[in-house]
């Protein structure tokens, strides 16, 4: 299995541009998790889905953020419209227990 | 939210030396994890520990856990210019598999 998989690697944007994030999970795993990392606030959960269905968006920071996955296999973290206060790393994780995978990660650059 | 708190922030030994990094968390746990992040990387699972185990082995690592204390360490021997990131502790919050994390300890190893 190649791992979870996320596009793009790097993202360069100007402020107000809409963003899409995707991530493919391993194939098999059932839990999927958006986390974004900055080095003011570490590891964030943003959004956490079972079965396709979120469990838990409480992390999600405003309604400019949201989050889909249509299918077991593909899954997006949208942010319209984009902000500097953004720029951060994020990841997609998945899971069929406790121990995650993770994807390289997507740099988000907001300008 | 961060739950486990490690320290020390950051550590920075010779290579061949031992490296100790301590977690701390706040409520009962099930289980704990650690994990490693290499610059520019996403996290790569180590090893996890049951609470109901005290001590754990995996290759040159060695973990602990003392739930009475509400604490964990994750010793490292022999250390390796390789070994150089962040190391992240995970406790579980709930039955659907979300995790909390600690804000990391960055390693440095000296050639």
């Amino acid at each position: 299995d190649a791992g979870v998989i996320q596009s793009p690697r790097h993202e360069v944007t100007e402020m107000g541009q809409e963003v899409t994030l995707r991530c493919k999970p391993i194939s098999g795993h059932d839990y999927l998790f958006w986390y974004r990392q900055t080095m003011m606030r570490g590891l964030e959960l943003l959004i956490y889905f079972n079965n396709n269905v979120p469990i838990d968006d409480s992390g999600m920071p405003e309604d400019r953020f949201s989050a889909k996955m249509p299918n077991a296999s593909f899954s997006t973290l949208k942010i319209q419209p984009s902000e500097p206060r953004d720029s951060a790393v994020y990841f997609c994780a998945s899971s069929t227990s406790y121990e995650q995978y993770f994807g390289p990660g997507t740099r988000l650059t907001v300008t | 939210s961060q739950q486990g708190e490690e320290d020390p922030q950051a550590l920075s030994i010779q290579e061949g030396e031992n490296a100790t990094m301590n977690c701390s968390y706040k409520t009962s746990i099930n289980n704990l994890q650690w994990y490693r992040q290499n610059s520019g990387r996403g996290l790569v699972h180590l090893i996890l520990i049951r609470s109901n185990e005290r001590e754990k082995h995996s290759g040159r690592l060695r973990v602990t856990l003392d739930t009475s204390k509400k604490s964990s360490s994750l010793l490292i021997t022999a250390s390796r210019a390789a070994d150089t990131a962040s190391y992240f502790c995970a406790t579980d919050l709930d039955s659907n598999y979300q995790l909390i994390w600690g804000a990391g300890t960055k390693l440095i190893i000296k050639p």
